[in-house]
């Protein structure tokens, strides 16, 4: 069974400061993994996804992946605290398609 | 630009009754993909289909649950003779390609209640 790990959280980083957020997977043939937002009572929405080894950026999100060591994280610089919310770490299940979920990190960016 | 369209938002059902969750993909969006989230857990997969056809679904309990997705219309999700576990968020995505790096957008998702 693949699985995806990551702290429950609760996060909490004071507003302007970098919050990292990590995730560790199980399947080392994973190609692309996804990080998506979840405002309590919503749906998720997609933040960054990421599939080559390195860093990613977009905006004040960064998204780094490992293979090696089977690690992908996600950094926000200068938080606020309209980005505290759950963050959910995702990777197909079989190369294509049904995501295999993380339970969430719950970000509380105080201001 | 209508994204994911699901409804009803929230239903409530009583024990014993069928409850039927619909989902409209995205505009030029073949795959579908539904998920329930049960209070303070992540996502789960339940079940992935193409027009007219169930691809994956590995992950819907074998007894009371059903899905399609028809040539015409939306992708339903059925769930017969609800119990009170069977209450959660349940969320329908879409992609256009099988592909592993597509993503996959979510609709609001339907607030299930069973009394």
């Amino acid at each position: 069974q693949k699985e995806v790990e990551q702290n429950s959280g609760p996060l909490s980083v004071p507003e302007g400061a970098i919050a990292s957020l990590n995730c560790t997977y199980s399947d080392r043939g994973s190609q692309s993994f996804f990080w998506y937002r979840q405002y309590s009572g919503k749906s998720p929405e997609l933040i960054m996804f990421i599939y080559s080894n390195g860093d990613k950026e977009d905006g004040r999100f960064t998204a780094q992946l490992n293979k090696a060591s089977q690690y992908v994280s996600l950094l926000i610089r200068d938080s606020q605290p309209s980005d505290s919310a759950t963050y959910l770490c995702a990777f197909p299940n079989s190369g294509n398609t049904p995501l295999v979920f993380g339970k969430g990190t719950r970000l509380s960016v105080i201001a | 630009n209508a994204g994911v369209m699901q409804n009803p938002r929230h239903l409530v059902r009583r024990r014993g009754q069928e409850a039927r969750l619909r989902c409209s993909p995205m505009k030029g969006h073949s795959h579908v993909y539904w998920y329930r989230q049960l209070p303070e857990e992540g996502l789960k997969f339940m079940v992935y289909l193409q027009k007219e056809n169930i691809i994956d679904e590995s992950g819907m309990p074998k007894e009371r649950f059903s899905a399609e997705f028809p040539k015409e219309g939306p992708s339903i999700l059925r769930i017969q003779q609800v119990v009170r576990g069977d209450s959660a968020a349940y969320f329908c995505a879409s992609s256009r390609t099988s592909v592993g790096t597509d993503t996959q957008y979510f609709g609001p998702g339907t607030r299930l209640t069973v009394l």
